[in-house]
């Protein structure tokens, strides 16, 4: 079963604009990380956030961890044509050995 | 180059003839996985290693075997490949959490 869940499912925007992708999980969590995947290709690890950390930031990218609301956000600033992908969350959860993968966001950036 | 191969990359077979997918880390990683990938499911853990000889289930294991006798190598077994196991394959290693992805195998069985 899945344990993350993105919100929106797709997302279409104009290159300078924002992008602001959600995630929800279900239980307690040792980190919260954000992959990046190109059609059909392996994922590609963004950022990580662990669970005693608020807000992260890494270049254009800023993540945010509520741990109280058992969500996360991550925001792409200035978007390129070139961030056009899918963007998965994915938690590492306490007292299990593997990660939890949601459905992802597909993120459209239009030039 | 610090990488997770997998071989191969596209494979097309029929239901109930075996196949192997190669998956090996050049990262010295003691942690790694699979995992299948389908529209609107994202991505789902199959098997993952803890170590060499250490391997457990992931969410879906049913119709799979793996093994782990080097740290460098994690095969993916299909010993009765069904339609409904056509899908895109990632195997990962691990270090600190962070995963690495090799670039996917995509079997169709038909």
């Amino acid at each position: 079963s899945q344990q993350g869940e993105e919100d929106p499912q797709a997302l279409s925007i104009q290159e300078g604009e924002n992008a602001t992708m959600n995630c929800s999980y279900k239980t307690s969590i040792n980190n919260l990380q954000w992959y990046r995947q190109n059609s059909g290709r392996g994922l590609v690890h963004l950022i990580l956030i662990r669970s005693n950390e608020r807000e992260k930031h890494s270049g254009r990218l800023r993540v945010t961890l509520d741990t109280s609301k058992k969500s996360s956000s991550l925001l792409i600033t200035a978007s390129r044509a070139a961030d056009t992908a899918s963007y998965f969350c994915a938690t590492d959860e306490i007292q299990r050995n593997d990660m939890r993968f949601g459905a992802g966001t597909r993120l459209t950036v239009k030039p | 180059e610090a990488q997770v191969t997998q071989n191969p990359r596209y494979l097309i077979t029929v239901t109930g003839k075996k196949l192997t997918v190669t998956c090996s880390q050049n990262m010295n990683h003691e942690y790694m996985s699979w995992y299948r990938q389908d529209p609107g499911l994202g991505l789902r853990q199959i098997y993952y290693s803890m170590n060499v000889e250490v391997t457990d289930k992931g969410d879906v294991p049913e119709g799979y075997k793996v093994s782990r006798k080097e740290k460098r190598n994690f095969p993916l077994i299909l010993e009765s490949p069904s339609p409904n196991q056509t899908s895109l394959y990632f195997c990962a290693s691990s270090s600190r959490g962070t995963q690495y992805f090799g670039p996917g195998t995509r079997l169709l069985v038909l």
